[in-house]
């Protein structure tokens, strides 16, 4: 398996527009997650789902942040309209709630989107 | 609020010597997981601990977790320069599939 694939690996882009991030998750993989990292915040969970259905979005900052599932193989995290301050690292990560680690979700991680808005 | 905070912020050490790296977490939980994170890259998973163990091993790691505290460590053994990385303790307390990650701990082994 090629892993969770994430795309584009780097962004750069002017405040106001638009930004579309992509996620692949691993085949089979029922959950999938978005997380935002920064030096001054570290890691946080913006929106998780479960079989393509959004289980938790208290971590989106605000309205400009939305994220799809439209099928199992896909994942888009959109920011519209992009801000300075939405410059971070963007991971996609995916589990299998059912695997070999029962009731416990580890998560396998893309190599991320790294996110400038000038 | 992070579900995990590790201590402490940054670990230099000589190749060869042990890496103790701790966690401590605000609500209970049901599994605490431990990952690794090289510069630039995303995060690798690699060990889990269950709420009723309280060591686990795999090869040159150690955890262990004292619910009674709300923390746990994680032992490196006999580090090696490639063990250079920063390193995080996550939770899932809140809710079943939500996972909270620490800060993070930022190891640097020198040859």
């Amino acid at each position: 398996d090629a892993g969770v694939i994430q795309s584009p690996r780097h962004e750069v882009t002017e405040m106001g527009q638009e930004v579309t991030l992509r996620c692949k998750p691993i085949s089979g993989h029922d959950y999938l997650f978005w997380y935002r990292q920064t030096m001054m915040r570290g890691l946080e969970l913006l929106i998780y789902f479960n079989n393509n259905v959004p289980i938790d979005d208290s971590g989106m900052p605000e309205d400009r942040f939305s994220a799809k599932m439209p099928n199992a193989s896909f994942s888009t995290l959109k920011i519209q309209p992009s801000e300075p301050r939405d410059s971070a690292v963007y991971f996609c990560a995916s589990s299998f709630g059912k695997g070999p680690y029962l009731g416990a979700n580890v998560l396998t991680f893309g190599a991320g989107s790294r996110l400038t808005v000038l | 609020s992070q579900q995990g905070e590790e201590d402490p912020q940054a670990l230099s050490i000589q190749e060869g010597e042990n890496a103790t790296m701790n966690c401590s977490y605000k609500t209970s939980i049901n599994n605490l997981q431990w990952y690794r994170q090289n510069s630039g890259r995303g995060l690798v998973h690699l060990i889990l601990i269950r709420s009723n163990e309280r060591e686990k091993h795999s090869g040159r790691l150690r955890v262990t977790l004292d619910t009674s505290k709300k923390s746990s460590s994680l032992l490196i053994t006999a580090s090696r320069a490639a063990d250079t990385a920063s390193y995080f303790c996550a939770g899932d307390g809140t809710s079943y599939g939500k996972l909270t990650f620490g800060q993070g701990t930022i190891l640097t082994v020198h040859p």
